[in-house]
């Protein structure tokens, strides 16, 4: 199975700071690689999909990068809504693997 | 827009098995995969599997190899996951999502999501 691991594993951080969330690979996964959001006691929600690509109604401070081995979700200006869990994703392999989740919290 | 609506939370005795459904309203799940999740209290995201709805066929991660089975209704537009001899360890919320596909080259993602089924194994 492709290992996802991601970093840190939580962060705290005022309202307005920039955010970046890393994610590897074991393996290349192309950029089949996808970022969900997860807010306490709520189900995930999809955020980014093929590593840079925003599903609709997702605000413009949310941005992926990354390809390969090593990608980056970066949140440009902390909101107090986005205080949750974050999950990357590779679909490269047919059997799935998610990363282990970067809790974000506010400072 | 479709939505995934999930059957309610049950309470397991070890041993038993557990069967949650998870049904599309406002369109359908034919022609598409569901997979499902699972998530311990206070832990991550596990992926289960998928099952491509108009096929059957069906794809299991391999710690749940034997033990678990998805099935389909195209005609009610309804996923099922059963899973079998539970243990205390199995407690946690169940999710479906539907799979969709981005364009040429860039994999799948799971876009929506039912609320969870949770699920309790205790004696």
């Amino acid at each position: 199975d492709i290992q996802m691991t991601q970093s840190p594993s939580s962060l705290s951080a005022s309202v307005g700071d920039r955010v970046t969330i890393t994610c590897r690979a074991s393996q290349s996964v192309s950029n089949y690689l996808n970022w969900y959001q997860q807010r306490p006691g709520e189900a995930p929600k999809l955020l980014i999909y093929a590593a840079s690509n925003s599903q609709g109604g997702v605000p413009f401070r949310f941005r992926g990068s990354g390809s390969g081995t090593v990608f980056t979700l970066t949140i440009s200006s902390l909101q107090p809504e986005d205080v949750a869990t974050y999950y990357c994703q590779q679909s490269y392999s047919t059997l799935v693997t998610f990363g282990g989740g970067t809790k974000v919290n506010i400072k | 827009q479709v939505q995934l609506e999930q059957s309610g939370s049950e309470l397991k005795k070890p041993g038993s098995s557990v069967k949650v459904s998870c049904q599309a309203s406002g369109g359908t799940i034919s022609g598409y995969t569901v997979t499902w999740v699972r998530q311990a209290p206070g832990q991550g995201l596990e992926w289960m599997g998928r099952i491509i709805t108009t096929f059957g066929a069906t794809n299991y991660a391999q710690q749940f190899q034997g033990r678990v089975t998805f099935t389909a209704d195209e005609s009610t537009s309804t996923a099922y996951m059963e899973l079998r001899s539970l243990t205390s360890e199995d407690t946690a919320v169940y999710y479906c999502a539907r799979v969709s596909w981005a364009a040429a080259g860039k994999g799948d993602y799971m876009d929506v999501w039912g609320k969870g089924t949770t699920v309790i194994v205790s004696s």
